[in-house]
């Protein structure tokens, strides 16, 4: 079957950094998303990658090794706004999304 | 302003009834997606649709219809037949040329 496995969870400081970690299985593959979901609020995009490396935007950067079915995002210089939960999604073969069940990112002062 | 609306933001009925959600977009796109969002569950594909007069049913379609009329439009009826309806419904448009979806604000139902 397809799945998505991200931690339910993560804790981290203001100012520090966090890797959010992301392993995939899926019939076929044709990238990878990330998105950013404020509490009550729609998923936000943040990255796509569809080849092997680190794509860097600003204080996110998202990583892909499609050989190992795996990804992260990267979160820099952490700010309190960054409290949301992160959702990854790969797209499967069908051009089909298949979701994470989203990691909840909380940020200390 | 350009973008995706959903409405309403909140929708309560009562258990039995029909009820259809809205979703518009002026963004062009030509696909367009209904998720429903549980909480601790990744977002669940119910219906999605790539052209106008055409959708194809998603993991989670019993108890759900769509249409799509116009290019803008792709309102979702929850229908008396999904058992448990009360979530948070999502509606997303895309193009084949990024496969990049983009969100509306989704709709909260509360099914009492």
């Amino acid at each position: 079957g397809q799945n998505i496995d991200q931690p339910t969870e993560m804790t981290a400081t203001e100012g520090a950094i966090v890797q959010i970690n992301c392993t995939y299985q899926t019939s076929g593959f044709n990238g990878l998303f990330w998105y950013q979901q404020h509490a009550g609020e729609a998923p936000t995009f943040l990255s796509y990658n569809v080849l092997d490396g680190l794509e860097e935007k600003g204080r996110f950067s998202s990583f892909l090794s499609r050989s190992k079915g795996y990804s992260y995002l990267l979160l820099k210089e952490l700010q309190m706004k960054d409290s949301a939960s992160y959702l990854c999604a790969a797209l499967d073969s069908n051009y089909q999304l298949i979701w994470g069940a989203g990691t909840k990112l909380i940020i200390k002062p | 302003d350009g973008g995706i609306t959903q409405s309403p933001k909140y929708l309560f009925r009562k258990e039995g009834q029909n009820v259809t959600l809205s979703c518009e977009q002026n963004l062009n796109h030509d696909a367009m997606y209904w998720y429903r969002q549980d909480p601790g569950q990744g977002l669940r594909l119910i219906y999605y649709s790539q052209i106008v007069n055409d959708f194809q049913k998603g993991d989670i379609a019993e108890g759900y219809s769509v249409s799509r009329e116009k290019k803008e439009s792709f309102p979702l009826t929850v229908t008396s037949a999904q058992k448990n309806p009360t979530a948070f419904y999502l509606c997303a448009s895309g193009t084949s040329e990024t496969d990049t979806q983009y969100f509306g604000p989704g709709t909260r139902l509360t099914v009492l």
